[in-house]
């Protein structure tokens, strides 16, 4: 299996920088997208990483590194409507999701 | 992207009986998946819906439990039979497609399933 692995849990304050990272262990695997979900939605796409390096999209900029095994998302001027959960979510011709990172933002 | 429904929203239901949930896509897509996610837990796949052919099941899932039609390009059911609490779950559909951006799954607004 690909083990995906994120934290739990992670509170910041509004305005604030939070980076969730996310290991795996794959052989192989097409690339890796984060999803964000609100209570109670359904999860909305955010980023996708083919290659290593580092994606921006305005707020949030997401990298990957093959090599390590590793990804992670950074969002940046955190708003009280980024409270969601964060999916780290491999395609390996399959979708595989982790756990998921719940973040808190607190005013 | 893609606009996605799915009805019911939600439903409850007796043990025992059986729900089909209905996708609908506003543009046609070259996959459609079914997905189910536990109270508390990640999404687990259930099976890729084929059009005009059998389903493809994961591991854990088989089509008498989860019967699937995907009778053209826009739409697809789950069928969840025989009913038991432990099948409360949300349930939701994605899709795929070149045309609304490669490799990206989009996901329908979930059916909230409540099993007594």
């Amino acid at each position: 299996g690909q083990n995906i692995d994120q934290p739990t849990e992670m509170t910041a304050t509004e305005g604030a920088i939070v980076q969730i990272n996310c290991t795996y262990q794959t052989s192989g695997f097409n690339g890796l997208f984060w999803y964000q979900q609100h209570a109670g939605e359904a999860p909305t796409f955010l980023s996708y990483n083919v290659l290593d390096g580092l994606e921006e999209k305005g707020r949030f900029s997401s990298f990957l590194s093959r090599s390590k095994g590793y990804s992670y998302l950074l969002l940046k001027e955190l708003q009280m409507k980024d409270s969601a959960s964060y999916l780290c979510v491999l395609n390996d011709y399959k979708l595989s999701f982790g756990a998921g990172t719940t973040v808190t933002v607190r005013a | 992207s893609a606009v996605i429904s799915q009805k019911p929203s939600r439903d409850i239901c007796q043990r025992g009986t059986s729900l089909t949930i209905q996708c609908q896509v506003d543009s046609q897509v070259t996959m459609m998946f079914w997905y189910r996610q536990q109270p508390g837990q990640s999404l687990t796949l259930i099976a890729t819906a084929n059009q005009g052919s059998e389903a493809t099941y994961e591991s854990g899932f088989v089509i008498d439990k989860f019967p699937i039609s995907r009778p053209n390009l826009t739409f697809s059911t789950l069928t969840v039979s025989n009913m038991s609490p432990e099948d409360s779950s949300i349930y939701l559909c994605s899709v795929e497609g070149l045309a609304i951006g490669p490799e990206t799954q989009y996901f329908g607004p979930g059916t909230r399933l409540l099993v007594l």
